[in-house]
Parts: C-alpha cells; sequence; structure tokens
C-alpha cells in the first residue's frame, strides 16, 4: 500500500514480557516518527529517526523503550519488561524528510495485563 | 517547551451547520507550523489543514478552513456544511520551525447529528 504500516494491529501481553512494535514508512520518506497516545489522551512524541539514525532519544519514558530502524524503511519499537503503565496506542509517521508533514499510520493498541 | 491548549473536550454540531474548534498554543518562536488532524475510530490519524506561521494567509481545504491569529497565538479550525463523517476526535499540534516533533492538544471531539 501507499501509505504508513504498523504491525500488529493490536497486541496484548503479560506484565514483565518483551514487545515488539513495528512500523513501515512511506517509501522513500526519510524521517519517521514514534508516538504515544494513552486513552484520551493527546500524542506524546517518543523518538524520531533521520535516516537510520536517531538523535534524539530524550522522549522515549525509559530505559525499557529502545527503536531501531534499518536504512530509511522499516523500524522497530520494542519494550521490554512491560509494565500496565505502557498499555497506550502506539503510532508511527514518516514525512518526506525533517519538517515536512507527517502521515500517520493506523497504530499498534499495545494492552499490558 | 511548547503548550498547546484545546479548551473544548466535547463539541456538537448539526449537519450541514458550521462549528469552530479552538485551538491557543504557547511559544517563544517565530517560525513554526500548525496543523489540525482528524482521528476517526478508526486511529488513524488523519491530517486536516496546514499552515506556516509566516503566512498571513488563513490555509483552507474544501470545507475546511483556519483563522490563525499570530498575535493571540489562536488557531482555530472552522468546519462549514458539516457531514456525518467529519465526527472525529480532532487535534490541533504545534510543530517548531527548527523542530521535528509535533507537540499535540488534548483533542476534541466532535458529534455530529442529523
Amino acid at each position: 500500500g501507499a501509505g504508513v504500516s504498523q504491525s500488529p494491529s493490536n497486541k496484548v501481553t503479560e506484565k514483565g514480557k518483551d514487545v515488539e512494535l513495528r512500523c513501515d514508512p512511506i517509501s522513500g520518506h526519510t524521517a519517521l516518527y514514534w508516538y504515544r497516545q494513552r486513552l484520551g489522551q493527546g500524542l506524546e512524541f517518543l523518538i524520531y529517526f533521520q535516516g537510520n539514525s536517531a538523535p534524539d532519544k530524550s522522549g522515549l519514558p525509559s530505559d525499557r523503550f529502545s527503536a531501531e530502524r534499518t536504512g530509511e524503511s522499516v523500524s522497530t519499537l520494542t519494550i521490554q519488561r512491560t509494565q500496565q503503565e505502557d498499555s497506550a496506542v502506539y503510532l508511527c509517521a514518516s514525512s518526506l524528510s525533517l519538517s515536512e508533514t507527517q502521515y500517520f499510520g493506523p497504530g499498534t493498541r499495545l494492552l499490558v495485563l | 517547551a511548547q503548550t498547546v491548549t484545546q479548551s473544548q473536550p466535547e463539541m456538537s454540531v448539526q449537519e450541514a451547520e458550521t462549528v469552530t474548534l479552538s485551538c491557543t498554543y504557547d511559544t517563544s518562536e517565530s517560525d513554526y507550523y500548525l496543523f489540525w488532524y482528524k482521528q476517526p475510530p478508526s486511529r488513524q490519524m488523519i491530517l486536516v489543514i496546514r499552515q506556516e506561521a509566516y503566512k498571513q494567509q488563513n490555509a483552507t481545504e474544501n470545507r475546511f478552513s483556519v483563522n490563525f491569529q499570530k498575535a493571540a497565538k489562536s488557531f482555530s479550525l472552522k468546519i462549514s456544511d458539516s457531514q456525518l463523517g467529519d465526527a472525529a476526535m480532532y487535534f490541533c499540534a504545534y510543530e517548531g520551525g527548527s523542530g521535528y516533533a509535533l507537540n499535540f492538544g488534548k483533542g476534541t471531539s466532535l458529534l455530529v447529528t442529523p
């Protein structure tokens, strides 16, 4: 497809388990972003990539969160030792370059029991 | 840090009528971008409209237009001829001129009644 895709669409996990969330950006988009949306809230910025470089990781909530990107394509957000407070929708966006309009994927809804 | 405030948690409009959603922001920058995104129940964030701060002319996209008041740091969205498909959460967002992250408000839930 032409848009940003994310997988899985929904993920239920047990507290303490690790999870991996995947994002496929729009082809040709060099910038990629991860956001978290807690229930009833706006989006909270987590991290961005320019190419496969992530210059600023200060938005990640804790050291249990990490993200990688392969070249200018797929990105993976990993949450280790999940906690119930990690339950949220995780949204990925991509843009042609930094400061261009961001286009969002459908998100992954994570539920930690 | 920039903050974005949407003071209306919920709004309601009748089909074919006009509604205005409010957004204010706080910044010390002179160059930045403002956005309105729509999020239907499908969760997909859809760009509605984008405004560059250096442009005085208000952006418009078909039935959607903004009232950008830079001095007042206000960026409201007007939806004309409202349709049932306009029902969704609407988020106002700010991006600094040298930045990359979007700062979002908490959203306004728009209900459209027949």
